[in-house]
């Protein structure tokens, strides 16, 4: 099957830094990505989707100030928190879609984000 | 609001149980339901469906869809140790291709 990369793997940040969060397709090209956050013991949650070469689209209540997102290639997207606070530690997944004739999603390994 | 529910929330068995997982959805222009296992990192995939009363299975799991009561069941038989997991249901938007993901049933698999 297709294989999704995210990098790092895990990121221990003080507050008010910033963390960047690198989603990777590795052998097929991704024209969207899907960004998901997931607090213990919670469901994915999704907070946004990333199309190559446009902006990305929202969920009601994601700030897009503050997770920002960036699709500038077929096989790459990024997520960047700004100004990370306590509350925003998580587990960040992204999954980019195939394309494919079930246009199947697959996820990345997942990023842990603890914020001190 | 698109919405999808599993019950029940977790389960413990014995090894050799057989276990079912129940999934229900409403999801606004409905494509496909689909399941995920998820260990200590993210979901990996195990079944999609989108056709009513076809049984999809792989090993010792099996799925079905059931498209006028919005339902979807997850069975696995002679389970094990290594069945012990998140089992993740998620409902796909047409159109957008937004998965709505349940909040999951934790399944706990004792020796």
């Amino acid at each position: 099957g297709a294989v999704v990369s995210q990098h790092p793997s895990w990121v221990i940040c003080k507050s008010g830094t910033s963390v960047k969060i690198e989603c990777r397709s590795l052998d097929f090209q991704a024209t969207t990505m899907f960004w998901y956050r997931q607090f213990p013991k919670q469901s994915l949650m999704l907070m946004a989707t990333s199309n190559e070469g446009s902006k990305a689209t929202y969920e009601q209540g994601v700030e897009k100030d503050k997770f920002l997102i960036n699709h500038a290639s077929l096989t790459l997207s990024t997520l960047t928190v700004t100004s990370a606070h306590p509350e925003d530690s998580s587990f960040y997944i992204c999954s980019a879609r195939s394309g494919g004739p079930n246009n199947e999603q697959f996820f990345g390994p997942g990023t842990r984000l603890t914020v001190l | 609001e698109d919405k999808v529910v599993q019950s029940p929330l977790s389960l413990v068995v014995h090894e050799g149980d057989t276990v079912t997982l129940n999934c229900s959805y409403e999801v606004t222009n409905f494509r496909s339901l689909l399941w995920y296992k998820q260990e200590k990192k993210a979901p990996t995939f195990l079944f999609m469906l989108t056709s009513s009363g076809i049984e999809k299975k792989s090993g010792r799991l099996s799925s079905i869809l059931d498209k006028k009561e919005l339902f979807s069941i997850l069975n696995i038989t002679a389970t094990q140790t290594g069945d012990s997991a998140v089992y993740l249901c998620a409902g796909t938007q047409g159109g957008s291709e937004k998965l709505v993901f349940g909040k999951g049933t934790k399944l706990t698999v004792n020796p």
